[in-house]
């Protein structure tokens, strides 16, 4: 099955600094990539998420890049404020039909002012 | 337009109870999917119902059993619950295209924070 593996597991950054958290994933046949942020105590929140047919994304202050060759994906948070602090999770799935997510273990961002 | 929505929110039980989780999907949305998310864990993937029929499994014993109702609503049971079946449970509901499957973006409910005693 698929296994996604997310760095750094702990992020400390002051306000106003750059944030890159990385993923890589085994299935080749992963085409769906997804980022959630989870703040304590709540759900998961989608804040972005790519396709296998698309390198780069962007909304705002945040972006998403993937490398299908590598199988790896990463998330780029800029400018980044101390409500960017939570728990942030990649996840993989499969090609269309199976929407199964697999999740990496998470990384929590603390952005200091 | 209502969320995802989850119940009970917190629940206590002892070990060899059973338990039953219940959820509401995203209005529009046809198919319901568990997870299981452990303290500074991912959430790991229980199974997923569509038509009233569990259409995917994750790595769970059959002790995690669950339902989806013609409304689209869904519920997961635990029978002789251990310890280590405490943790967040998490349900997303997520819509079908016709003759795709589910639509790969997945929408969290607030979760069932489950303790085992």
């Amino acid at each position: 099955g698929e296994n996604v593996e997310q760095h750094p597991s702990t992020l400390s950054v002051q306000e106003g600094d750059s944030a890159v958290i990385k993923c890589t994933y085994s299935d080749s046949a992963s085409n769906y990539f997804p980022w959630y942020k989870q703040e304590l105590g709540k759900r998961p929140q989608l804040i972005i998420d790519i396709r296998s047919n698309v390198g780069e994304k962007k909304d705002q202050r945040i972006a998403v890049t993937l490398n299908k060759t590598a199988k790896h994906f990463s998330l780029h948070i800029t400018e980044t404020q101390p409500e960017d602090s939570a728990v942030y999770f990649c996840a993989a799935s499969r090609r269309p039909g199976y929407s199964t997510l697999t999740f990496g273990k998470g990384t929590m961002l603390l952005v200091s002012p | 337009d209502a969320g995802v929505t989850q119940s009970p929110t917190h629940l206590i039980k002892t070990r060899g109870q059973q338990v039953t989780l219940r959820c509401s999907p995203k209005s529009g949305h046809d198919t319901v999917s568990w997870y299981q998310q452990a303290l500074g864990q991912g959430p790991q993937f229980i199974f997923q119902y569509y038509e009233e029929e569990e259409r995917q499994r994750g790595n769970f014993p059959d002790r995690f059993s669950g339902h989806q109702f013609p409304n689209y609503s869904s519920e997961l049971n635990v029978n002789a619950l251990l310890l280590g079946d405490s943790a967040l449970y998490l349900c997303a509901s997520s819509t079908r295209t016709s003759g795709r499957g589910p639509q790969e973006t997945q929408y969290f409910g607030p979760g069932t924070r489950l303790l085992v005693l």
